[in-house]
């Protein structure tokens, strides 16, 4: 059982345009959001996080939109840049983000010029 | 801050075959964990320490595998008699684990190849 969904599978965005993943969960015990970013050959990097006091949160181009009610939260890409493809996994966590975070199953973001 | 280190980087192994990895976290990070991802899949949580003591392990974490984190410093991941299925990309991140909207921080992982 999938505890966090994430879609879609892949993306491709225009230079300039807006990048939207999606990811809902099932589980409202979970209080804690965040974004990681993962470059070939590398491990996940953070990105963004969230709590669901908020419902959104910018962090210069990167915004996440929550969902208390639908138990859905998104990550916004503006302006993408080609420097922006990579994967993007949504996590989850309980305890504020004291145990262990549970991963989407990622999106694969290609920005072409 | 060097980051996490993660030894070896590819490991193949044939079948049947122990190996073990090395993560070395964040200096002054006091929790550790290990994750498993495989091609096109997030990571999944497979066990974590708090210092040296080992808190949680993944009902993913069968018994063949035993992770150690002597001294609450560098861990070690080994798996006994490794199987085709053991094939992915072992990865260690490290945190303060100061509570609240703790940060991982992940090493380039390890990448297990079993023939």
């Amino acid at each position: 059982q999938q505890q966090v969904k994430q879609s879609p599978q892949s993306l491709i965005v225009q230079k300039g345009g807006i990048s939207i993943i999606n990811c809902a969960y099932e589980n409202t015990a979970f209080d804690y959001f965040p974004w990681y970013q993962q470059f070939p050959g590398k491990g996940p990097a953070l990105l963004i996080a969230i709590r669901p006091d908020v419902s959104e949160k910018k962090e210069g181009r990167f915004t996440i939109s929550f969902n208390k009610s639908a138990k859905q939260f998104s990550l916004h890409i503006m302006d993408s840049q080609p420097g922006d493809s990579a994967t993007y996994f949504c996590a989850a966590s309980k305890g504020s983000g004291n145990t262990p975070l549970v991963f989407g199953k990622g999106t694969r973001l290609s920005v072409i010029a | 801050d060097t980051g996490v280190s993660q030894d070896p980087r590819h490991k193949i192994t044939k079948r049947g075959q122990n190996v073990t990895f090395r993560c070395d976290p964040i200096s002054e990070h006091n929790r550790l964990y290990w994750y498993r991802q495989t091609l096109g899949q997030g990571p999944e949580f497979l066990t974590y320490f708090q210092n040296e003591a080992q808190l949680e392990k993944s009902r993913l974490l069968s018994d063949r595998f035993s992770a150690e984190r002597p001294k609450g410093s560098f861990s070690t991941l080994e798996i006994q008699r490794t199987e085709q299925g053991d094939s992915a990309m072992y990865l260690c991140a490290s945190s303060l684990g100061t509570g609240a909207n703790e940060k991982l921080f992940f090493g380039s992982g390890t990448q297990l190849s079993v023939l």
